[in-house]
């Protein structure tokens, strides 16, 4: 079966940087997902991993190694609106096709403080 | 570009009362999700759509959920009868394909609460 693990919460302060890991377990993969949701807000797209390394946008990072089937989500220069619920996702294959499932780890809640 | 919208908002039930979602997705977009959302978990996948026909429902109770999505372009959610259980929202989202990069656009959601 397929299952993410993920820290449930974290806590920073203005300014800091902050790394929230994520483990998987797939039976197929395509690439390493990273959605952020506020409360009572829709989740959205924040980046995406098919290859191992570091993908940089903005104040936002992510990385993945596939032979760890690990990632991580970096954020730098907290600010308070960063305060959010933060989700990896990986899909798996479907088959011979190309599409497949798109399955959500629980999500860890991020608090970010004066 | 208009995102995903869904309806209603927001929906009080008592169990073993019938409910329907309503979800439009964004134009174009071939593949169409519906997740569920228990408060302080992830979305769990319901049903996913490519086009008209379903590529995966392994975790829709069958017995009480059921999913359409006429013409490859709206789609209803529906569950009857509800159980207390089913508290939860309803996440509708859409892609382009479906595949391996793509990102998925989320609509508001519908918060259901079964009484």
């Amino acid at each position: 079966g397929q299952s993410l693990e993920q820290p449930s919460e974290v806590t920073a302060v203005e300014g800091a940087i902050v790394q929230i890991n994520c483990t998987y377990q797939t039976s197929g993969f395509y690439g390493l997902s990273w959605y952020q949701q506020h409360d009572g807000g829709a989740p959205t797209f924040l980046s995406y991993n098919a290859l191992d390394g570091l993908e940089e946008t903005g104040r936002f990072s992510s990385f993945l190694s596939r032979s760890d089937s690990y990632g991580y989500l970096l954020l730098q220069e907290l600010q308070m609106k960063d305060s959010a619920s933060y989700f990896c996702a990986v899909r798996d294959r479907h088959g011979s096709s190309n599409t497949g499932k798109l399955i959500f780890g629980q999500g860890t809640t991020l608090q970010v403080k004066p | 570009e208009a995102g995903v919208a869904q309806s209603p908002r927001y929906k009080i039930i008592e169990k073993r009362q019938s409910v329907a979602f309503w979800c439009n997705p964004i134009s174009g977009h071939a593949t169409l999700y519906w997740y569920q959302q228990i408060l302080g978990q992830g979305p769990k996948l319901l049903i996913q759509f490519q086009n008209n026909g379903v590529v995966d429902d392994s975790q829709l109770p069958k017995d009480r959920f059921s999913a359409e999505r006429l013409k490859g372009v709206d789609s209803t959610l529906k569950i009857q009868p509800a159980k207390l259980e089913d508290s939860a929202v309803y996440l509708c989202a859409s892609s382009l394909a479906g595949s391996g990069n793509e990102k998925l656009f989320f609509g508001s959601g519908t918060q259901l609460s079964v009484l």
